[in-house]
């Protein structure tokens, strides 16, 4: 099976701009976590799709928004960029919330 | 304060050597993941633990959950360079119908040859 994929791996946005990255998990998984990395506050919670539905979400700006497909692909979107919003982003896929969470690469992030 | 803390933050050892890196939650722990993370790259999942006392095995690591303590300790037998990485644990929990996973700082391993 192949793995979680994400698109783009890296990404370069001036402030104000806005962004979409893209995750497609692994095939049969219909649960899709997002995570933004930074050094200072380490990996951090976004939200979680699961059937096309926000199930969860982090304590993060309206800013970050998201979707998810009837194929379970899911698209992160950040608008009007700041320069903290430079992080590697990650997703996770998995058959349901209550089983292991399995990571893509990431999107490495940077706004200047 | 953090929710999940490991430590160290930071180990060197040298190849051969055993080590042990802990994570002690402030909350209950339901259950508790092991991944490792290559600087930039995304995370490797190691191993799940779910039930206190549980123990588990992969290849030279050993992962342990103490649910009375609320802590979990991952042990890596005689090391070699391939377990260079950051360690992070993450604990599950509870969402609106799902659960989401809170991750410590992690644990950066440096083997030295």
């Amino acid at each position: 099976k192949a793995g979680v994929t994400q698109t783009p791996r890296y990404l370069i946005k001036t402030r104000g701009q806005q962004v979409t990255l893209s995750c497609s998990p692994i095939s049969g998984h219909r649960s899709v976590s997002w995570y933004q990395q930074t050094p200072g506050q380490g990996l951090q919670f976004l939200f979680e799709y699961f059937s096309e539905t926000q199930r969860n979400k982090g304590n993060f700006p309206g800013r970050f928004s998201g979707r998810q497909f009837s194929n379970s692909r899911s698209e992160m979107n950040v608008s009007t960029l700041e320069l903290g919003d430079s992080a590697l982003y990650l997703c996770a896929s998995s058959q349901d919330s209550y089983n292991e969470q399995f990571f893509g690469p990431g999107t490495r992030l940077t706004v200047l | 304060s953090q929710e999940l803390e490991q430590s160290p933050q930071s180990l060197i050892v040298q190849e051969g050597k055993n080590l042990t890196i802990n994570c002690t939650s402030s909350k209950t722990l339901y259950g508790l993941y092991w991944y490792k993370q290559k600087y930039g790259e995304g995370l490797i999942f190691l191993m799940m633990l779910q039930k206190g006392g549980e123990e588990k095995s992969h290849e030279k690591i050993t992962a342990k959950l103490d649910e009375k303590k609320q802590q979990s300790s991952l042990h890596i037998t005689a090391s070699q360079p391939s377990h260079a990485g950051i360690y992070l644990c993450g604990a599950k929990r509870e969402g609106a119908g799902s659960y989401q996973l809170t991750f410590g700082k992690g644990t950066k391993l440096s083997v030295i040859p």
